[in-house]
């Protein structure tokens, strides 16, 4: 058990919706990132925030959003979803978010279907 | 930019048997981090090996050892004494120290299959 929980486990949702997916990071840890796991594009960085606020964007699509609140838990939102945003999404925490960090730890992933 | 290679989309070795799995990355960064994590069918991803690109000397975890070569820009995982339970996919990672971000970039990953 890394310590990252993220609900739901599985998702399954119909094109054009909204989803909102929950991370909470490792106790004591200050940053959270947000990946995504597709067949064809491998594991995607897509945004990370540190201490409620964003310091990293990677590809993560205009549609798509994330926030982190004042008790450290994440959220990504997916609007407008596509058939292609089907995935497995990973959220990872470190206690630093970079300088001091060698490591991050990661959660079981949030499987979206989307039909 | 980095970006990392895995050029064996899968591969397979006996139990008890040593297998090499592959990574070449490309950075102007001198100060990096390279990472091997392991993803069984329950999808978790797992840190198996780390290695610190200012370090010579190659990590080893039991079983797990890495090569490291900094000017050919290559991090390959020799497994050794492979077991059942190693049947996973293996992704090599990058992570440049000491900057702003702390992100993870992966390579598309290796296949193992570790057969009885």
């Amino acid at each position: 058990d890394s310590g990252v929980t993220q609900t739901p486990k599985h998702l399954i949702t119909a094109t054009g919706q909204r989803v909102t997916l929950r991370c909470s990071p490792r106790s004591g840890d200050l940053s959270v990132y947000w990946y995504q796991q597709s067949l064809d594009q491998g594991l995607q960085f897509l945004i990370q925030y540190y201490n409620g606020e964003e310091r990293a964007k990677g590809n993560i699509l205009e549609r798509f959003s994330a926030q982190q609140f004042p008790d450290l838990h994440s959220e990504l939102n997916l609007s407008s979803l596509e058939l292609g945003d089907s995935a497995l999404y990973f959220c990872a925490s470190s206690a630093q978010g970079a300088l001091l960090d060698t490591e991050a730890f990661f959660g079981q992933g949030t499987r979206l279907t989307v039909v | 930019a980095q970006t990392v290679t895995q050029s064996q989309p899968e591969m397979s070795v006996q139990e008890a048997e040593t297998v090499t799995l592959s990574c070449t990355y490309d950075t102007s960064e001198s100060n990096y981090y390279l990472f091997w994590y392991k993803q069984p069918p329950s999808r978790q991803m797992i840190l198996v090996i780390r290695q610190e690109a200012y370090k010579q000397q190659n990590a080893t975890e039991n079983r797990f050892s890495v090569n490291f070569q900094k000017a050919a820009k290559s991090f390959s995982l020799k497994i050794s004494d492979s077991q059942l339970g190693d049947t996973a996919m293996y992704f090599c990672a990058f992570k440049i120290y000491g900057g702003s971000q702390g992100n993870l970039i992966f390579g598309k990953g290796t296949k193992l299959s570790v057969k009885p």
